[in-house]
């Protein structure tokens, strides 16, 4: 059974461009979070998604996108990158969005931005 | 608004020690606390999920209680040993909301 899938593993951007990560949860999981990692942090929550629609929504900046798929997988999309959106980008599914269920994490992205 | 603090920010402890890493949270309404393990560049491990109606769940050498009342949690780590060391993060849900609050961790460094 695999777990939550993320790709690509490392990437480097420069300033201004866009970047697109992806995820796929892990199996009978319908529910996708995602969120941010500075380096020494612990992670921010970015945004949810449940049935192909955001759900809920961190203190992020509308640069910060994504999207749900019929097969339960989801995108990010950064526009526009600045320096600060340097940081380990995770995913994690669940069953349901109420909280109640134990999310599961995959192993990240580490976007660089330069 | 909910804040998550992790003391101490940094452990290191011989080989086989008991050791407990203390979380605490201001808003005592939450739907559950999770315990997580991140090693270096990597993604998060669920240890223990305590639901907020319960006192404490136990996994092997790990026991995690929670007291909501007053907004703590500690995570106890049994004969500790150096694959342990890792950062441990706390984080509690929220009312009826799914995401996670997350402390900043306590990296723990276990020595042979």
């Amino acid at each position: 059974d695999a777990g939550v899938t993320q790709s690509p593993t490392h990437l480097i951007k420069t300033r201004g461009q866009q970047v697109t990560l992806r995820c796929s949860p892990k199996s009978g999981h319908d529910t996708v979070s995602w969120y941010q990692q500075a380096l020494g942090q612990g992670p921010q929550f970015i945004f949810q998604y449940y049935e192909e629609e955001e759900r809920q929504r961190g203190n992020f900046p509308d640069r910060f996108s994504g999207h749900q798929f019929p097969n339960y997988s989801s995108e990010l999309n950064v526009n526009a990158l600045l320096l600060g959106d340097s940081a380990l980008y995770l995913c994690a599914s669940s069953r349901g969005p109420g909280g109640v269920e134990k999310l599961f994490f995959g192993s990240g992205t580490q976007l660089s931005v330069l | 608004k909910q804040e998550v603090t992790q003391i101490p920010a940094a452990l290191s402890v011989p080989e086989g020690e008991n050791l407990v890493l203390n979380c605490s949270f201001t808003d005592s309404a939450i739907y559950n606390l999770q315990w997580f393990r991140q090693d270096p560049g990597k993604g998060l491990t669920s240890l223990l999920l305590i639901q907020s109606s319960q006192r404490e769940q136990t996994s092997g050498r790990l026991n995690a209680s929670l007291d909501k009342s007053s907004g703590r949690s500690t995570l106890y780590i049994a004969a500790s040993q150096p694959g342990d060391s890792a950062t441990y993060l706390c984080a509690v849900t929220g009312g009826s909301q799914g995401n996670l609050i997350f402390g900043k961790g306590t990296k723990l460094s276990v020595k042979p």
